[in-house]
C-alpha cells in the first residue's frame, strides 16, 4: 500500500525558511515524478512544483519560483521542499503526491498534508 | 497556462441523484491529459478518473467521465451519501500542471 506522510509544518515569520519532508513507502520511490500541491484555507489546489525520479529534473509554479526548492532522497524514500522567503499568501496545507513514472502523470496518492502558517 | 473553469459553482441534489460536473480548459488539453479528484473536509483529495474518463483502482462505477479537447464532464449517476464534497479537475498534459477552482456537490 502506498503511504506518503507529510511533516516540518508549522507556524514561522514572514521571510524566514521551512523545510517540508515527505516520507514515502509502499512503492519504488525513485521509479515516480513526485509533486507537491498545496492548497490556501478555504480554498482550491495549487501545484507548485516536481521533481523527476532521479532527481536532476524538477519544475515550479511562477509563484515559488526562485523561493522554493524541491529534492528528494532516493535512499531514504524522502521528498522534501525547502521554503524560503516566505510570506503570508503562502499559508496552506502542503500535501505531496506520487505521479506516474513519466512527467505526463496524473497524481494517484497523496499524503495526508502538513499545514505551514505564515504569520507574525 | 491553460485554465480550468468548473461549474456550477455549487451543486444542491439528494442522495440518488444524477451530478453533472463540468470542467471547461482555456484550450486544448494535450491528449485528453485530465483528471479528477474528490475532497471531503480534512481530507486529501482522492484521485477518481484520469485519461478524461478511466476510473482509477477502487472507484465506484457510479462515477465516470467524459470528453475531450477543451469540454469534460465527471458524471455520479446515483448519489450516495458518501459522495457529498469538493470535486476538482486538472490537467497534466502541458506545464504549469493546472486544477479547476472546485464544484461543491452538497445535500439539497
Amino acid at each position: 500500500e502506498v503511504q506518503l506522510l507529510e511533516s516540518g509544518g508549522g507556524l514561522v515569520q514572514p521571510g524566514e525558511s521551512l523545510r517540508l519532508s515527505c516520507a514515502a513507502s509502499g512503492f519504488t520511490f525513485s521509479s515516480y515524478v513526485m509533486t507537491w500541491v498545496r492548497q490556501a484555507p478555504g480554498k482550491g489546489l495549487e501545484w507548485l512544483s516536481a521533481i523527476g525520479g532521479g532527481g536532476s529534473s524538477s519544475y515550479y509554479s511562477d509563484s515559488v519560483k526562485g523561493r522554493f526548492t524541491i529534492s528528494r532522497d532516493n535512499s531514504n524514500n524522502t521528498l522534501y521542499l525547502q521554503m524560503s522567503s516566505l510570506r503570508a499568501e503562502d499559508t496552506a496545507v502542503y500535501y505531496c503526491a506520487k505521479g506516474g513514472g513519466n512527467w505526463v502523470s496524473y497524481f494517484d496518492s497523496w499524503g495526508q498534508g502538513t499545514l505551514v502558517t505564515v504569520s507574525s | 497556462e491553460i485554465v480550468l473553469t468548473q461549474s456550477p459553482g455549487t451543486l444542491s441534489l439528494s442522495p440518488g441523484e444524477r451530478a453533472t460536473l463540468s470542467c471547461r480548459a482555456s484550450q486544448s488539453v494535450s491528449s485528453n491529459y485530465l483528471a479528477w479528484y474528490q475532497q471531503k473536509p480534512g481530507q486529501a483529495p482522492r484521485l477518481l478518473i484520469f485519461g478524461a474518463s478511466s476510473r482509477a483502482t477502487g472507484i465506484a462505477d457510479r462515477f465516470s467521465g467524459s470528453g475531450s479537447g477543451t469540454d469534460f464532464t465527471l458524471t455520479v449517476s446515483r448519489l450516495e451519501p458518501e459522495d457529498f464534497a469538493v470535486y476538482y479537475c486538472q490537467q497534466y498534459g502541458s506545464s504549469p500542471r493546472t486544477f479547476g477552482q472546485g464544484t461543491k456537490v452538497e445535500i439539497k
